[in-house]
């Protein structure tokens, strides 16, 4: 089955260093999603790419977090500086369109110190 | 602003008996719904969508019902089984949006042996 990828599986560092996710979608989907879960809430969009073209990063704070597509296989997600309160579990979901389920990688497990 | 609601946040149930997972909304544009299901340090995984068009779908064990009048949602599994232990989530779309989902904050269903 194919899979969507995400590297790496846990990432602990101290506060203040730059923070790099990165996430290959299944091959031929068009749409890439970048969700994180924490203790006190179920998953939180931060935002989505459509054919690699930023759709809405509304849920992202602004000033620290940054999301690109570079090209077609690898999606990115960057914490710069990194802060505690980032700590959670992000995942990366694929898919195709509307009326089609996304499928999710097994997350990034991020711990800022 | 929770437009998908869970109010149930864990769930036990014995081993053959069935299992109701339940799920609110309040956006009436929403018009496609799916279950995931998420085992520990794994991603979730898709389990089963229904269209806004149809107030019932089913697949094996687990069947989808859908109340639009009441904007709700449940998830059936019988019989239940160890197994199916897992925190399960309710997402939903709306036409406007692509396939962006918006997540409740997910229920953990326990079946006893």
């Amino acid at each position: 089955d194919a899979r969507v990828t995400q590297t790496p599986r846990h990432k602990v560092t101290e506060m203040g260093q730059e923070v790099t996710m990165r996430c290959q979608p299944i091959l031929g989907h068009n749409t890439v999603f970048w969700y994180r879960q924490t203790m006190m809430q179920g998953l939180e969009l931060l935002a989505y790419f459509r054919n690699r073209a930023p759709l809405d990063d509304s849920g992202m704070p602004k000033d620290r977090f940054s999301a690109e597509m570079p090209d077609a296989t690898l999606a990115t997600l960057k914490i710069q500086p990194s802060e505690p309160r980032d700590s959670a579990v992000y995942f990366c979901a694929s898919g195709l369109s509307k009326g089609q389920p996304q499928h999710f990688g097994d997350g990034t497990r991020l711990s800022i110190l | 602003d929770q437009q998908v609601k869970q109010n149930s946040p864990s769930l036990s149930v014995q081993e053959g008996r069935i299992s109701i997972l339940n799920c609110d909304y309040t956006n009436s544009m929403f018009d496609y719904f799916l279950w995931y299901k998420k085992y520990p340090a794994e991603g979730p995984t898709f389990l089963i969508s229904i269209s806004s068009i149809k107030d019932k779908n089913e697949d094996g064990r687990f069947t989808v019902f859908l109340n639009k009048s009441a904007k709700h949602l449940s998830l059936h599994i019988v019989p239940s089984q160890p197994g199916d232990s897992a925190v399960y989530f309710c997402a939903a779309s709306d036409g406007t949006s692509g396939s962006r989902l918006t997540f409740g904050e997910g229920t953990q269903l326990t079946v006893n042996p």
